[in-house]
This record gives structure tokens, sequence and C-alpha cells, in this order.
């Protein structure tokens, strides 16, 4: 049973430019959140997919955006890249429900230059 | 009031002996209280998590403290072992199931022979 897998695995980028990150839930999960973790901290909530729609927003502009697709995968956007958008980038899944665990994958390193 | 605090940021404890982390929050509204332990590389995994109704919660070496007035909560390793050598986040939610997880700024516990 395959857990959550991201991709790509590293990334690098120069300011200005936009990318789009990759998830894949773990199996019969319906709910992707994705969160941004800055070397030493915790990771950061982003948003949260669920049915295709947008349901939480963290505190991020909207140079991040997302998307969800009828199976479930997901995609996360950033447009015009600044250095401080330099971070692992983490996805996480779950089943809809009261307090269900979130499941991480191994993140996305994103670097800008 | 979406804070949660975590002490100490690094922890040194010698093998077999008892690591303790420290947590506290300000929302009331907080009612799941997951930890997650991550190793250099990884995503987050879920260790352990309890709820405000229940005062202690022991998963073999693992044990959750939580007290409910204080606002407190703490993760206690007994018997550490260096393959316990990893970051450990808490992390606070409320009760519907799309709200986001909010986590702790991260203790690295490094577990010497």
């Amino acid at each position: 049973d395959a857990g959550v897998t991201q991709s790509p695995t590293h990334l690098i980028k120069t300011r200005g430019q936009q990318v789009t990150l990759r998830c894949s839930p773990k199996s019969g999960h319906d709910t992707v959140s994705w969160y941004q973790q800055a070397l030493g901290q915790g990771p950061q909530f982003i948003f949260q997919y669920y049915e295709e729609e947008e349901r939480q927003r963290g505190n991020f502009p909207d140079r991040f955006s997302g998307h969800q697709f009828p199976n479930y995968s997901s995609e996360l956007n950033v447009n015009a890249l600044l250095l401080g958008d330099s971070a692992l980038y983490l996805c996480a899944s779950s089943l809809a429900g009261y307090n269900q665990p979130q499941h991480f994958g191994d993140g996305t390193r994103l670097s800008i230059l | 009031q979406q804070q949660v605090k975590q002490s100490p940021q690094s922890l040194i404890v010698q093998k077999g002996g008892i690591s303790i982390i420290n947590c506290a929050y300000e929302n009331t509204a907080f009612d799941y209280f997951p930890w997650y332990q991550q190793f250099p590389g990884k995503g987050p995994a879920l260790l352990i998590a309890i709820r405000p109704d229940v005062s202690e919660k022991k998963e073999g070496r693992f044990t959750i403290s939580f007290n409910k007035s204080a606002k407190q909560f703490s993760l206690h390793i007994m018997d550490s072992q260096p393959g316990d050598s990893a970051t450990y986040f808490c992390a606070a939610s409320r009760k519907t199931s799309y709200d986001k997880v909010i986590f702790g700024p991260g203790t690295s516990l490094s577990v010497i022979p």
C-alpha cells in the first residue's frame, strides 16, 4: 500500500519563476493538505483540498494556489517565486472525518536562487 | 491564539534515559493534540495523539501527559534509544475535520550511547 508520494524530490528555480509541485495521496484518502517547512522550523499550513475545493487556507499570499483532481491527487502552484519561498513543501493526506490523522509525504525541497 | 509553543529547542539524552518535551497552547478550541517524529530527509510521521478528555496516553515507550487546565501537554520517551534521535513536533487542531494542524517549532533530540 503506497503512502503519500510527492514529485519532484528536489527543484531549483530562480526568482520570478513559477513552480508546480505534485502529490498523490495515500490509497483511500480523499483530503490533501499542503505545508511549507522552512529549515529548522515546524511545518506551516498552506491550504487543504477536499472534493476538488479549497476548504481551509493558512496565512499565505495568493501567489500560492492549488488544485485537486478527481482521483484526489493534488498540485501546489507558486508564482513569482521569492528567495523566501525556499523550503521543504510537504503534502499530507487523510480521510475526511473527525480528527483523522494526516499522513505526510517526504516533501519537495525547493531552492530559489 | 493559534500558536503552539514547544521546549526545549534541542535535547541531548543518554541511552536508557527519559526524554521530556513540553508544549503549551492558548486556543481552548483545540481538541486534538498529535505528536510527530521527523527524521532528516523524511516527512513527519504521526507518533501518538491525545484528546483533552484524557490525562495520559501511553504507547510502548512513548507517553503523552495532558493538563487541560494549564493548557499544557508533554511527551515522555522512556528508555531512550539512539534510533529515537530525530526532531519531534507537538501539534494541535480543532474539532472540525477540515481544520488545519498547527505545529510547534520542534525539538531536536539526540540520544547518545
